[in-house]
């Protein structure tokens, strides 16, 4: 079975500093991983994903995210937070020969000016 | 707009009543999802197409529960003999994969909200 875990239900940082979304997962054989955003009234969003490759992956609006295999880890940064990046988080991951994605319950990331 | 969309956007029903969804996914996409997701909770797999196949249905799906993609185009969800339980927010994706492999990112429609009284 797989598993994605997002431990935070809540981070809140001030505007220009660093933030930190953590994700961990439990996928077997390879894993695809991804990060979504979703907005108030609005659709998820893709933000970035690793494949294969570099560890370090960027994405939308300034994001990146670590792949760390041996701490089963995928957590989303950004150098520099904004108030407009306030939203819900969600952390996503399947294996190399599935159709079936499973998604973390989400960590609700707040901004503050 | 060319992205996803799921029709209707709101759906309130009573107990018993049967329900249908319709997604239209982005036009050259082969693969379609549903997913059901409730308050506080990420979105939770139910099934997935490609093209007109169904290849993966989950445990949660209940016989009350059908999708169907006849042509590989839009897809239905049908929910019979709706329960109290079955409130939640419906939501389609699709993407373009190669079958039994998924690379790419999914693109989400605004979902649809049911409740069942």
């Amino acid at each position: 079975a797989q598993s994605v875990a997002q431990p935070e239900d809540q981070v809140n940082v001030a505007e220009g500093n660093p933030l930190t979304v953590k994700c961990t997962y439990s996928v077997s054989g390879n894993p695809y991983l991804f990060w979504y955003v979703q907005y108030p009234n609005r659709g998820l969003q893709f933000l970035l994903k690793y494949i294969t490759g570099d560890n370090l992956v960027k994405g939308s609006y300034g994001f990146e995210a670590e792949f760390n295999k041996s701490q089963t880890s995928f957590h989303l940064k950004k150098p520099s937070a904004l108030v407009s990046d306030s939203a819900l988080y969600f952390c996503a991951g399947l294996n190399t020969n599935a159709g079936k994605s499973t998604f973390g319950d989400g960590t609700t990331l707040t901004v503050k000016p | 707009d060319t992205g996803v969309s799921q029709n209707p956007r709101h759906k309130i029903t009573k107990r018993g009543q049967n329900v249908t969804f319709r997604c239209d996914p982005i036009s050259e996409h082969n693969r379609l999802y549903w997913y059901r997701q409730t308050l506080g909770q990420g979105p939770e797999f139910l099934t997935y197409f490609q093209n007109e196949a169904q290849l993966e249905k989950s445990r949660l799906l209940s016989d009350r529960f059908s999708a169907e993609r006849p042509k590989g185009s839009f897809s239905t969800l049908e929910i019979q003999r709706t329960e109290q339980g079955d409130s939640a927010m419906y939501l389609c994706a699709s993407s373009l994969d190669r079958a039994f492999a998924a690379y790419n990112e999914q693109f989400f429609g605004p979902g649809t909200r049911l409740t069942v009284l």
